[in-house]
């Protein structure tokens, strides 16, 4: 596996299910961050994990609870979503603090399409 | 609040011709500017990042960058209808944190 891998792709559930997005990363990365996308709107970052500590949480409502259980895994709990939380999932990893000029450049997974009913 | 905005297209433009896309930013003290592309369905991917005033080449794609002015543009030389796709504009705060655009939907016409 290279890059920054996702599962599962694809997730149907229902308003009182508990799911997780499982992310994980093979580039040696110190950060980790999960953005939801939702169409023509910007990407909005929900989490970040900077060396395995949790430096952001951007007002992400408490249905959605982070895991990071070390550098290169990350995970995303879901339970009892609303249908405004059905979007594309994206995590993402970047090695902060060291890239050239500072440019802090993130490599994405393929994304968690989550469909809520 | 910090904002980045970018027209969202689509934007249509021959084979072979330039495709130029533009964003600006509102955070003055931003350090580091990024272009993403994003095909349908898809994730998005690095196409070029840009800190220093002046513009920057790499292939077929130039980014330029004008901080008095905020703003930052990508030009695509020789488009092909391989490039039709989302393109995202992210500029970097002084938290290392990414500020995106919506994108601008590009269309190349064969």
């Amino acid at each position: 596996e290279t890059g920054v891998t996702q599962t599962p792709r694809h997730l149907v559930m229902g308003m009182t299910n508990k799911k997780s997005l499982k992310c994980e990363q093979h580039l040696g990365h110190n950060a980790m961050y999960w953005y939801k996308q939702s169409a023509k709107k910007p990407l909005e970052l929900m989490f970040v994990y900077n060396f395995k500590e949790q430096t952001e949480n951007n007002s992400v409502p408490s249905r959605f609870s982070p895991e990071c259980p070390n550098s290169s895994h990350l995970f995303l709990h879901l339970h009892t979503l609303q249908p405004e939380d059905s979007a594309l999932y994206l995590c993402a990893s970047s090695q902060r603090d060291r890239g050239v000029g500072g440019a802090n450049v993130l490599t994405f997974g393929a994304g968690s399409r989550l469909t809520v009913l | 609040q910090k904002e980045v905005e970018q027209n969202s297209g689509p934007l249509s433009v021959p084979e072979g011709a330039i495709a130029s896309l533009n964003c600006t930013y509102s955070d003055r003290g931003s350090q580091s500017f990024f272009w993403y592309r994003q095909y349908s369905g898809k994730s998005p991917e690095l196409i070029m990042f840009i800190y220093s005033n002046g513009d920057k080449e790499d292939g077929r794609f130039t980014a330029q960058l004008n901080k008095a002015s905020q703003y930052v543009s990508l030009l695509i030389r020789d488009s092909q209808p391989s490039d039709s796709a989302t393109y995202l504009c992210a500029v970097q705060d002084s938290n290392y944190q990414l500020i995106w655009g919506a994108g601008t939907k590009l269309i190349i016409k064969p």
